[in-house]
């Protein structure tokens, strides 16, 4: 079992659906990551929270909006989605400082319809 | 880019042979970590080499890096059936929001009984 959950593990939506994903740990680590992964690739990174504030954003279109409420929790809303935007999406959590490893989720397949 | 070139992409052993991978990347880091992936899973971090080390040893494996070739290998020890998966580099900068990560594009490695 990952310390990082991430739900749902599977979503099917159409282009001009609303979703959002969700990932939460109990780690206490205070910086979030999210990534995309499509078939085959290594995982490309698009968001970083650190102390809940918004600390990278890698140029990622505004379809994708990124929300932390607390420490333990981390959204990505969902909005007018392309069909090459289907992939795994993985959340990572770790502490902000230092040389610290990364924890996973194991993701939420997303399809675009 | 910091990202890892990965070699070779996929890898075919039998159980109880070792298995190396190597990695070069082109800029400036401070530490370099490995993860392995299981189809369908999250990533799972394995060991971190800090920039001013040479060789870190965890269990079966040992991860050997190399600044001045920009370059790192991981080896695995006597492999078994269940290391079969992807494995990707990860050069990594800290930074004070956390580490950013760049994964290389990864190496199948199949272990067959």
């Amino acid at each position: 079992d990952t310390e990082v959950t991430q739900t749902p593990k599977h979503l099917v939506m159409g282009m001009t659906n609303k979703k959002s994903l969700k990932c939460e740990q109990h780690m206490g680590h205070r910086a979030m990551y999210w990534y995309k992964q499509k078939a085959k690739k290594p995982p490309e990174l698009m968001f970083v929270y650190s102390y809940e504030k918004l600390s990278i954003n890698e140029s990622v279109p505004s379809r994708f909006s990124p929300e932390c409420p607390n420490s333990s929790l981390l959204n990505l809303h969902l909005h007018a989605l392309q069909p090459e935007d289907s992939a795994l999406y993985l959340c990572a959590s770790s502490q902000p400082q230092g040389f610290q490893p990364q924890h996973f989720g194991d993701g939420t397949r997303l399809s675009i319809l | 880019s910091q990202q890892g070139e990965e070699d070779p992409q996929a890898l075919s052993i039998q159980e109880g042979e070792n298995a190396t991978m190597n990695c070069s990347y082109k800029t400036s880091i401070n530490n370099l970590q490995w993860y392995r992936q299981n189809s369908g899973r999250g990533l799972v971090h394995l060991i971190l080499i800090r920039s001013n080390e040479r060789e870190k040893h965890s269990g079966r494996l040992r991860v050997t890096l190399d600044t001045s070739k920009k370059s790192s290998s991981l080896l695995i020890t006597a492999s078994r059936a269940a290391d079969t998966a992807s494995y990707f580099c990860a050069p990594a900068l800290v930074e004070t929001s956390g580490s950013r990560l760049t994964f290389g594009e990864g190496t199948q490695l199949t272990v067959n009984p």
